[in-house]
């Protein structure tokens, strides 16, 4: 069974400082790995994703996120944060064609200070 | 602009009463949908998988007969919470998948629903 390991459950950043998120997901195939971000009483909207070739995979927003297959890992980064970056952003694994079936990781909270 | 549209984005109910919540696909005509729960500070648990034209396939621990769902249509499926009890007060959220074809991969949300249960 495929899981999804978000290690931090809040990460609080200062406004123009950069931002990792870590993921690690366990999937006995390849992985299709989703990052979602969601507002408080939002849906989710989807950041990046990644299937195949190149493991540096940009979304928007700035945001861009590495994938690991040694490490079973997905992180996602930010250059330089924006106060509008402060939601709960979720990792999601998918099985087979693209994301029929999401497993998502618990979040974690991002706070922005000024 | 809205890809998914759902449906009251928040709603109070009295216990034992049935609430219904809409998620259409707007874009595009949708096979497959699904519903996801979220409580709160809670990642989002996959609830069941609706099929239009077909019986929704639900995840283990799920009561089929207290979640009723129905996809009669390619753009519509709703989710009926039945006889709701607090313990089910919850973020709800639905997810399209677009037809094979179409070339997009990408899941998407609606807005979610708040439900409450009093």
């Amino acid at each position: 069974a495929q899981s999804v390991t978000q290690p931090d459950i809040h990460i609080t950043v200062s406004e123009g400082a950069s931002l990792e998120l870590r993921c690690n997901y366990s999937y006995g195939a390849t992985p299709y790995l989703f990052w979602y971000v969601q507002s408080p009483g939002q849906g989710l909207q989807l950041l990046l994703k990644y299937f195949s070739g190149d493991t540096l995979v940009q979304g928007i927003k700035g945001f861009e996120a590495e994938f690991k297959r040694s490490q079973s890992s997905f992180n996602l980064r930010k250059p330089s944060v924006h106060w509008s970056d402060a939601a709960e952003y979720f990792c999601a694994v998918g099985a087979n064609f693209g994301n029929e079936k999401l497993t998502f990781g618990t979040g974690t909270r991002l706070t922005i200070i000024p | 602009g809205a890809v998914v549209s759902q449906h009251p984005s928040w709603v109070i109910c009295k216990s034992g009463t049935s609430v219904k919540i809409e998620c259409r696909s707007l874009d595009f005509q949708a096979t497959t949908m699904f519903w996801y729960r979220q409580f709160p500070k809670q990642s989002l648990m996959l609830m069941a998988t609706s099929n239009e034209g077909s019986k929704a396939t639900y995840e283990q621990g799920v009561e089929k007969d207290k979640f009723l769902i129905n996809h009669a249509s390619l753009t519509l499926s709703t989710l009926t919470v039945t006889s709701a009890h607090p313990e089910d007060s919850s973020f709800y959220i639905c997810s399209v998948l677009p037809p094979r074809g179409q070339g997009s991969t990408e899941a998407f949300f609606g807005q979610g629903t708040r439900l409450t249960v009093v």
